[in-house]
């Protein structure tokens, strides 16, 4: 069965860096398009970014970008989000999403548990 | 502030009908028919219940049911029970990104 498990998470200081890592298996993670997505304690859902199936296009959301990279390596079914600049804002928990379709639909169809990441002086 | 807007609760008995709209702009919901629904149990992953505004993937319950007029997603939930009781997320492309509502927390009385 697919399974996404994010590792990676825990405690920084503001102008920090993490680095996030998600295992991808039951599926052909090289034929997938993947995302990260947060969620604040207690609030709401907010995509952070994603990569094409091939690693070739990438995009972020207004308040991550140039701060975060997301990247993947296919020979090991795995994807990274790489944290920098981190603001106590950044607090949340990381989701790695499956997109629904292959080449990209923006719809996450399946989610790993979370990673949290907490940035705190 | 969320980029589409859900009312923050909503209640109803179990066998009963509800609905959650979830209003964006032209720019999201209005501009595009890439409207999507999440279902998230405390404490669990979100669950991708409704996507394409009314499509159900595989293995949905057919009580869920999706539909869009103008700038304003609903997401219909019919016979009610108790497993329903959950917080409820929009969701509708905008120009490279998602953006999702601030989530509904919905009370099966």
């Amino acid at each position: 069965q697919v399974q996404l498990v994010e590792s990676g998470g825990g405690v920084v200081q503001p102008g920090g860096s993490l680095r996030l890592s998600c295992a991808a298996s039951g599926f052909a993670f090289t034929s997938h398009t993947v995302h990260w997505v947060r969620q604040a304690p207690g609030k709401g859902l907010e995509w952070v970014a994603v990569v094409s199936y091939d690693g070739s296009n990438k995009h972020y959301t207004d308040s991550v970008r140039g701060r975060f990279t997301i990247s993947r390596d296919n020979s090991q079914s795995t994807l990274y989000l790489q944290m920098n600049g981190l603001r106590p804002e950044d607090t949340a928990l990381y989701y790695c999403a499956r997109d629904y379709v292959p080449t990209g639909s923006y719809y996450f169809d399946y989610w790993g548990r979370g990673t949290l990441v907490t940035v705190s002086s | 502030q969320s980029a589409l807007t859900q009312p923050a609760s909503v209640s109803g008995s179990p066998g009963e009908s509800i609905s959650i709209s979830c209003t964006g702009t032209g720019s999201d919901i209005g501009g595009y028919n890439y409207v999507s629904w999440y279902q998230q149990h405390p404490g669990k992953a979100p669950k991708l219940i409704i996507y394409d505004v009314s499509n159900r993937p595989s293995g949905v319950s057919t009580r869920f049911s999706g539909s869009k007029s103008g700038n304003t997603a609903s997401l219909i939930i019919s016979g009610l029970q108790a497993e329903d009781e959950a917080d409820y997320y929009c969701s509708s492309y905008r120009i490279t990104s998602p953006v999702f509502g601030g989530g509904t927390r919905l009370t099966v009385l």
